[in-house]
Formats: structure tokens, C-alpha cells, sequence
């Protein structure tokens, strides 16, 4: 079946311009993740969403970052007034996991959006 | 707090080496889940394998295999007989709770020579 698809692939945009990238998780997965991952870093966690609940928000670095899920499926991540310190790959990644449960299961990677503020 | 230490920055071995990735996690929970994943050049990261804490059980797949160990908080990840195929960035994650985060270690990075 389809996997985890994001979009763009890749972004260039000017300091100060707001960006939208998307995600689209695999079909009937109820978890979704967004990450950045700077050049030769690890994953840094960013929001997480589970079903119908409220999203996890702790690891937004700031106010200029939002995210939405809508209808439990698409997601979309808002950078506003970007800064150069915003580029990075941004992961999406969506998993069968349930919030409250011992049942954790994998997640599964989109390609990520490359994005450069220049 | 939680925290996921992958030591090894970079590694190279020559083909049909073994090699072993360490991974060190820290976590106060006593239920907790850990992950290992690929990061080929291509990018995209794979999982490989999930273990969670109350199954210590060394695991095989192939010419992979993992050593859990709680005593030393570690679960490395050995490629026996390495290929040049091998090559990609290795992440070690760890998930408590009800798994709403994912903690990730740097990666380290693998290069296999022919």
C-alpha cells in the first residue's frame, strides 16, 4: 500500500515568508509526527497527534509554528516569518500507536521536506 | 527526563566486517519501547526493529541482531558480515508512556568499503 508522502520535497523560500508543508499519512494510521532534523542532527520532535485528541505541542521551538490534522488524515505544518534558522528536513512520520495504551507501534517515515530559507 | 546517547558519531569498516552500533537510553519508566531505525543516503528512515522493556530477549534477523540489556541501559545493534548496502545512518529511539514522543539519539553514521 502507499506509504507516507510528504509535500514538497523541496522548498526555497525568503526570510520572513511564511511556509505550509504537507503530509499525508498512511491510510487508517492513527498517529501522526512531525520532526525536523538539521544537517547531521538527530530528530528533533516537534508536534504529535493522536486521533481526536488535542496535539502534543511541547516540542514547537516557537510561536511562528503551528501545525493542523484535519478530518484525522492530511496534516499540514505552518512555519510563519521563517528565518534562516528554520532550514532543515522536516519528517512527517505516522504509526498505529494509541495515546494510553502499552501497544507503541512503529512509525513510518515520509521522505521529508527540505526546506532552505535564504 | 528522557534521553537517548548514540555515542558513535561515525564509523567505517571494510566489507564483511561486524560492527556494532551502541545505544544508551535513560527513562525513569518502567514501561518504555525502543527503535531502532535506518537512514539510507536516499533518506528515508526505516524502522528496523522494537523492543520493549519487559522483554529482554536477544533478537535475530538475519545478519542483524540486537542486545538488549536494562542493567547497562543499552541496546546495540550488531550488522554481522557487513555489505556495502549497510551504509546509512543508524538512529536509536526510545518511547515511554503511551508514546506520544519519541526520543531520538544523533545517529551514527555507517560506511561500509568495498
Amino acid at each position: 500500500g502507499a506509504g507516507v508522502s510528504q509535500s514538497p520535497s523541496n522548498k526555497v523560500t525568503e526570510k520572513g515568508k511564511d511556509v505550509e508543508l504537507r503530509c499525508d499519512p498512511i491510510s487508517g494510521h492513527t498517529a501522526l509526527y512531525w520532526y525536523r532534523q538539521s544537517l547531521g542532527q538527530g530528530l528533533e520532535f516537534l508536534i504529535y497527534f493522536q486521533g481526536n485528541s488535542a496535539p502534543d505541542k511541547s516540542g514547537l521551538p516557537s510561536d511562528r509554528f503551528s501545525a493542523e490534522r484535519t478530518g484525522g488524515s492530511v496534516s499540514t505544518l505552518t512555519i510563519q516569518r521563517t528565518q534562516q534558522e528554520d532550514s532543515a528536513v522536516y519528517l512527517c512520520a505516522s504509526s498505529l500507536a494509541r495515546a494510553g495504551t502499552v501497544i507503541v507501534g512503529e512509525q513510518y517515515f515520509g521522505p521529508g521536506t527540505r526546506l532552505t530559507v535564504t | 527526563a528522557q534521553k537517548v546517547t548514540q555515542a558513535q558519531t561515525e564509523i567505517s569498516v571494510v566489507e564483511k566486517e561486524d560492527v556494532t552500533l551502541d545505544c544508551v537510553y535513560e527513562t525513569r519508566d518502567t514501561t518504555y519501547y525502543l527503535f531502532w531505525y535506518k537512514q539510507p543516503p536516499s533518506g528515508e528512515l526505516v524502522f528496523l526493529i522494537r523492543r520493549n522493556s519487559f522483554d529482554e530477549q536477544n533478537e535475530i534477523s538475519g545478519r542483524y541482531s540486537w542486545n538488549f540489556q536494562k542493567s547497562t541501559s543499552s541496546f546495540n545493534f550488531t550488522i554481522t558480515a557487513s555489505q556495502v548496502v549497510d551504509s546509512a545512518v543508524y538512529f536509536c529511539a526510545l518511547s515511554v508512556g503511551g508514546g506520544n514522543q519519541f526520543y531520538f539519539g544523533t545517529g551514527t553514521s555507517l560506511t561500509v568499503i568495498p
